[in-house]
């Protein structure tokens, strides 16, 4: 089975400031039709969980620029250039390549 | 627009079992598929497993092989998840999302409730 490590596992950022979750897998995600099968869904407080990014860096409809992802293999990172209040939650990583595998979370909050 | 709607919360007897309903709307329910994913009170996203709505192909999580069945009804674009021999630790909210290969489109939650 893939694993997936998030870190950290909390963060606390000041608004407008940057932030910066990782994310490992224990095998890689690049499949041989040439794709990464990386995601990075947010759970806001009370909400079911939303699509951000996906295939490693592609943003999901509706989602705003601030909000970015990069990596292959098996490192990946999700950065968010300027936090707002709105961004507050629980942001997880899932491998598609094999089934599908959640990172543990990273819960984000603001100071 | 896309909507997946959920069956209401439950709440069972060890042993028991339950099945949560994920009605669709908006899009052509046998072009993707579902996942189903669980989460603990407190805890973080648990993937169960997946079915095909185009043809019933499913795929489940190895700790729940043999207690779980997704299944679809195509002629009312719903899905089905029934969990048997229900324990105390399988008290979770349960939701669908709508698979192609990202999950993109989520239902509500489904609040499951295993309690003597």
């Amino acid at each position: 089975d893939i694993v997936m490590t998030q870190t950290p596992l909390s963060l606390s950022v000041n608004p407008g400031q940057p932030a910066s979750i990782s994310c490992k897998s224990s095998q890689s995600l690049l499949h041989s039709d040439g794709k990464t099968y990386l995601y990075w869904y947010l759970q806001k407080p009370g909400q079911s969980p939303q699509l951000l990014i996906y295939e490693v860096s592609s943003r999901f409809s509706g989602v705003p620029d601030r909000f970015s992802g990069s990596g292959s293999g098996t490192d990946f990172t999700l950065r968010i250039s300027r936090v707002e209040a709105e961004d507050v939650g629980v942001y997880y990583c899932m491998q598609g390549i094999h089934l599908r595998t959640f990172g543990q979370g990273t819960k984000v909050e603001i100071k | 627009q896309v909507q997946l709607v959920q069956s209401g919360a439950e709440v069972k007897k060890p042993g028991a079992s339950v099945k949560v309903s994920c009605k669709a709307s908006g899009y052509t329910f046998s072009s993707y598929g579902i996942t189903w994913v669980r989460q603990a009170p407190g805890q973080g996203l648990e993937w169960m497993g997946w079915i095909s709505a185009y043809n019933g192909n499913t795929n489940y999580v190895q700790k729940l092989q043999g207690r779980v069945t997704m299944t679809t009804d195509t002629s009312t674009s719903t899905a089905y998840m029934e969990l048997r021999s229900l324990r105390s630790d399988d008290t979770a909210v349960y939701y669908c999302a709508r698979d192609d290969q990202l999950l993109d489109y989520w239902g509500q939650g489904t609040l499951v409730t295993v309690s003597s």
